[in-house]
């Protein structure tokens, strides 16, 4: 069976510090990968998205930059946090079936940025 | 471009009543639909998902149904129990299905 892992759960940065949050997907090859924010009372918003090794769509302009060095693995970094990198970071992966393209969310993790 | 609202924001019903959570969208060349429970502080749990040559999909006590021509999905659940609480957000499929629009959610407290 698939499965995803994201990490760190939770995470307090300093304002002007790194970022590095990664994900990682199990049992399934050549998934498309997606990292979203949640942001108090903002919905979920699609910050990347990724359809194979390498290939990277942004969705809005940002302060982060995301990376997939591997098939499985999605990265979202940041050189300097700002306070508005705070918030829920989602990632997800789907893969292109015809019966339709059903998305699978990780737990999430927590990012405040202080 | 499209874009996915949901209403109302927050609902709060008795236990038992059947109930139904409302989706619109604007662009109806939606390629799929799909509805997610999030639980608070968790990630999002898929519940069913419905093709644009679908009118409905059906899980245990959840119905969820897509009219394209009006832009609206709905997600019917039966006999509501207090572990339905959560919010439910629905989200579009565009550009092949690679990425989804989502809705704001609708916060559901069901009331023992």
């Amino acid at each position: 069976s698939q499965t995803i892992h994201q990490w760190p759960a939770t995470l307090v940065q300093p304002v002007g510090s790194p970022l590095s949050l990664e994900c990682t997907v199990e049992g399934t090859s050549n998934p498309n990968l997606y990292w979203y924010r949640q942001a108090a009372g903002r919905g979920l918003q699609l910050l990347f998205y990724s359809v194979g090794i390498g290939q990277i769509s942004s969705e809005v302009p940002q302060n982060l930059s995301a990376s997939r060095p591997q098939d499985r693995q999605f990265i979202l970094s940041s050189k300097k946090l700002l306070l508005s990198d705070s918030g829920f970071y989602l990632c997800a992966w789907s893969v292109n079936r015809p019966s339709g393209n059903t998305i699978y969310f990780g737990e999430g993790s927590w990012l405040t940025v202080v | 471009k499209q874009e996915v609202t949901q209403i109302p924001a927050a609902l709060s019903v008795p236990e038992g009543e059947n109930l139904v959570l409302n989706c619109s969208f604007t662009d109806s060349a939606i390629y799929n639909l799909q509805w997610f429970r999030q639980d608070p502080g968790k990630g999002l749990t898929s519940l069913l998902l419905i093709q644009s040559s679908q009118r409905e999909q059906t899980s245990g006590r959840l119905n969820a149904s897509l009219d394209k021509s009006s832009g609206r999905s709905t997600l019917y659940i039966a006999a509501s129990q207090p572990g339905d609480s959560a919010t439910y957000l629905c989200a579009g499929g565009i550009q092949g299905a690679q990425k989804l629009v989502f809705g704001q959610g609708t916060r559901l407290t069901i009331n023992p």
